[in-house]
């Protein structure tokens, strides 16, 4: 079974914080991804990591900013939260075969 | 044309009966294909992957892959409600490990 986790899995937040969302996987996997979905809607890329120091973009453009400074631990940042960010936040890490966190609940009042 | 594509449904079978989900994908040179499943408000659950031509199963799940015609199946027989989901097609991008994603389809299966 898959290891990777989200926190926090729910977020009510007023505009212009800064907030983390963390996610950490025990798998080992070198490759991990933020993904962001609207209820009902499709699964939008927006950052992804090959490995430690390594981020790239993704296909959706994000406000968000991403580090990876150790293999296990993928956190995702917004500077300043705005009612646009209000999505759910998925987290995932692959070495073939991708698996997905719990995911984060964000709103942003 | 979307880089993979799946009829968004919903589709609607009765219990017992079989499922069919298909997804067509446009990039030649992907060799990994991936079926998940995704329960309203929840992440995405993988539930098949395939690499090859021909067919997959795993219990009540075939995977079915026609490279030659771009296009993978998931089946799923003796159909429960609680297979009642949305089920993504995700194919691999070249090399980068990254994935691409269908809109998902609606299984809907009725008592």
């Amino acid at each position: 079974e898959a290891d990777i986790y989200q926190t926090p899995r729910y977020l009510v937040i007023g505009t212009g914080k800064k907030i983390t969302l963390e996610c950490s996987q025990t798998m080992g996997h070198d490759k991990m991804y933020w993904y962001q979905q609207d209820p009902g809607m499709e699964l939008h890329l927006i950052h992804y990591s090959y490995g430690v120091n390594s981020t790239e973009k993704g296909d959706l453009s994000s406000e968000s900013t991403v580090s990876r400074i150790r293999t296990e631990h993928f956190p995702l940042t917004l500077e300043s939260a705005r009612p646009s960010h209000t999505s759910q936040y998925l987290c995932a890490s692959s070495l073939r075969e991708q698996f997905f966190g719990p995911g984060t609940r964000l709103t942003v009042l | 044309q979307k880089e993979v594509e799946q009829n968004s449904g919903p589709l609607s079978v009765p219990e017992g009966a079989i499922a069919s989900l298909n997804c067509t994908y446009s990039d030649r040179v992907s060799q990994s294909f991936f079926w998940y499943r995704q329960y309203s408000g929840k992440s995405p659950e993988l539930i098949m992957s395939i690499y090859s031509n021909g067919d997959k199963e795993d219990g009540r799940f075939t995977a079915q892959l026609n490279k030659a015609s771009q296009y993978v199946s998931l089946l799923i027989r003796d159909s429960q409600p609680s297979d009642s989901a949305t089920y993504l097609c995700a194919v691999n991008s070249g090399n980068t490990g990254k994935l691409i994603f269908g809109q998902g389809t609606t299984l809907q299966v009725k008592p």
